[in-house]
């Protein structure tokens, strides 16, 4: 059936350092996918999205990277600070397009 | 300026009763979503409407009925409330079916 899943529940990193999240999904006809971000408290934000016909995306601070060979994405940020801990979700477009399934999130520590 | 709110952000109630959450988003945007989000924070589509028609209706308890007077409202009615209702409710939008949702702040249900 249709999956998005994150390899790492919590990842820790140390300030500055790069941070690179990653997410597996099973279906491939899925044509968009996109990052979120979720602090306490708070509802998910959008970070950067990736449409299917290409592998690399680059905003502020953050890149996703989509492999369709092997069904991956990730989300790598640059110069981690304290502010960019969270829980990060992939989510990609299934059902026709009409729906968002999100995967079961990362949680990003960052240590001072 | 609020581009997705929701209210009340926390509601605490007694199993059994009847409550509604209220959406509203000022985006023009043309389609609405509820998700719940549950202790491990894995999130999950409910309902979504396309210009007040309901166009996702995913496997959820008759007890939750939204509704969507126009478009830039969409409100969840909750009937008998049960413990496992205990969640986190978020409201969502995206211009059009197949876009990036943005979400609202969350209504945090605690069943009693």
């Amino acid at each position: 059936g249709e999956s998005v899943g994150l390899h790492l529940p919590t990842l820790s990193v140390q300030e500055g350092d790069n941070s690179i999240i990653n997410c597996a999904y099973s279906n491939s006809a899925s044509d968009y996918f996109i990052w979120y971000k979720q602090e306490s408290g708070k509802g998910p934000q959008f970070i950067i999205d990736i449409r299917s016909n290409m592998d690399k995306r680059q905003g502020q601070r953050v890149t996703v990277l989509l492999n369709k060979t092997v069904k991956h994405l990730s989300l790598q940020i640059a110069a981690t600070q304290p502010g960019d801990s969270a829980v990060y979700f992939c989510a990609e477009y299934t059902g026709g397009g009409n729906k968002l399934t999100f995967g079961t999130g990362t949680q990003l520590k960052v240590e001072l | 300026d609020t581009a997705v709110s929701q209210t009340p952000k926390y509601l605490v109630t007694q199993m059994g009763n009847d409550k509604s959450i209220k959406c509203e988003q000022n985006l023009g945007h043309d389609t609405m979503y509820w998700y719940k989000q549950d202790s491990k924070k894995f999130l999950k589509i409910m309902f979504s409407y396309n210009n007040k028609e309901l166009i996702i209706n995913e496997t959820v308890p008759n007890r939750f009925s939204p509704k969507s007077p126009d478009k830039a409202h969409l409100n969840l009615h909750i009937n008998s409330l049960e413990l496992g209702d205990s969640a986190v409710y978020f409201c969502a939008s995206s211009r059009l079916a197949s876009e990036t949702q943005y979400f609202g702040p969350g209504t945090r249900l605690l069943v009693l």
